[in-house]
């Protein structure tokens, strides 16, 4: 079946340092891959996303490209700020599945003024 | 922007007892479906929906659990029995269409089963 393996947080950085989330996959034909951010007591919201290969979805400074030849989606943002500050979760929708989608274990970024 | 809409934002209940956590999904939209969220833990896919019935379940959505979509514009999902085992926040998504992939998620439903 479907997974994502992110990288193991949490992740704590200094204000304006460059981040990145390790992402990586797994399925079977050509799904389509997301990033979600959920702040404290929030819900989900979409970041980005890339539905084929070599597409950067990018949004609010933060990027990331599918890349097919190594299954990965990492999620990279030059300079961070406090509000950042959130669970960054991976994922991807396949193409069969009823376009159920398939999260990675989250991410929690910590940003220090 | 249309939005997918749940309520009640959060609800406390006593182990055994029933709950109904509702949505609103967007109005031309045709797939639905249910994903929790424990504590502290990654985004599980609970159920999903479409044209009047289940068109996948994990092995979490057992029976005491179910889905309903009872007027064309509400989606319900309902535990007949609350374990404390089910206090999660749980969200609800819906899809336009499966070419689209990307769902729209709900703002969830934060349960507390005591």
């Amino acid at each position: 079946g479907n997974s994502v393996t992110q990288m193991e947080g949490p992740v704590t950085l200094s204000e304006e340092a460059f981040l990145t989330i390790n992402c990586t996959y797994t399925a079977t034909g050509y799904p389509s891959l997301f990033w979600y951010v959920q702040y404290p007591g929030e819900g989900l919201q979409l970041l980005l996303k890339a539905t084929k290969a070599d597409d950067k979805g990018s949004n609010k400074g933060f990027e990331a490209t599918y890349r097919k030849e190594t299954t990965s989606f990492h999620l990279e943002k030059g300079s961070v700020q406090v509000s950042d500050s959130a669970v960054y979760f991976c994922a991807l929708s396949g193409e069969t599945n009823a376009g159920k989608s398939t999260f990675g274990d989250g991410t929690t970024l910590t940003v220090k003024p | 922007e249309p939005e997918v809409t749940q309520t009640p934002s959060h609800q406390v209940t006593q182990m055994g007892q029933e709950v109904i956590l509702r949505c609103v999904p967007i109005s031309n939209h045709l797939y639905f479906y249910w994903y929790r969220q424990i504590l502290g833990q990654k985004v599980e896919f609970l159920v999903s929906f479409y044209n009047n019935e289940i068109s996948e379940k994990s092995e979490i959505f057992d029976d005491q659990f179910s889905v309903e979509r009872p007027d064309g514009s509400n989606f319900t999902l309902k535990i007949r029995s609350t374990k404390l085992e089910d206090s999660a926040m749980y969200f609800c998504a819906s899809l336009p269409d499966r070419g689209g992939r990307t769902q729209y998620f709900g703002p969830g439903t934060r349960l507390l089963v005591l």
